[in-house]
């Protein structure tokens, strides 16, 4: 299966500023996909991100907030911005990895905290 | 409503015992479902993956069961270890979409 390099793995961030996390795949995968996983919870889909195409994003998330690039098929970003303590979380980046039996494959993630 | 429940929500146990975690879903059309060990921090690591045909899987020392008549999945883990304190998640994915994720076990194991 696909292996996903997520960096950074953490940060600490100042309120106000924004902070840009990058996955890379190590092959080719149509589709990629952004969570928020917030402490103790479950995994929150933030968006879906399209090659060649702008993000689809789920209920409560917005481009202005979540801005998302997908230059290739190996590649993606997804800028936390105007971050607030309520931003700190852990964000993923998964990719759905192809075949009868296709599932995710996830990256290490990114603990952010915002001060 | 495609749905996926998990139970118990928290588990502790002493190192070397068994036990079960279970997982129950109302999805369709069902393609598959997985279960993830997420360490604190860490990204989702898939351990087993089963589709409707598949009633049992084994990974190490973790053995998943489907029944996919009642809708319901297991996970059992043998002679566990501190490594294996992790949140479980079971995710079931949606034919020809996405996936629906469980709220997670959170396994603690202790010496």
């Amino acid at each position: 299966s696909a292996v996903i390099s997520q960096k950074p793995s953490r940060d600490i961030c100042q309120r106000g500023t924004s902070l840009t996390i990058q996955c890379q795949v190590d092959s080719q995968v149509t589709m990629m996909f952004w969570y928020r996983q917030q402490p103790g919870q479950s995994l929150t889909l933030i968006a879906t991100a399209n090659q060649g195409s702008e993000a689809t994003y789920e209920s409560g998330f917005v481009i202005d907030k979540f801005p998302i690039s997908r230059p290739n098929l190996t590649f993606s970003t997804l800028t936390v911005s105007n971050m607030s303590p309520e931003d700190s979380s852990i964000y993923l980046c998964s990719a759905r990895t192809g075949g009868e039996n296709y599932g995710y494959t996830f990256g290490s993630g990114t603990r952010l905290t915002v001060v | 409503k495609n749905q996926v429940e998990q139970s118990p929500q928290s588990l502790i146990i002493l190192e070397g015992k068994n036990c079960t975690l279970q997982c129950n879903y109302t999805v369709s059309p069902f393609s598959n479902l997985r279960w993830y060990k997420q360490d604190t921090g860490r990204g989702p690591v898939s351990l087993t993956i089963m589709t409707f045909s598949e009633n049992t899987k084994s990974n190490g020392r973790y053995t998943a069961t489907l029944d996919a008549d009642t809708k319901q999945s297991s996970l059992h883990i043998t002679a566990s270890q501190l490594s294996d304190s992790a949140s479980y998640i079971c995710v079931v994915a949606i034919y020809g979409q996405n996936f629906v994720f469980g709220p997670g076990t959170r396994l603690s194991v202790l010496p």
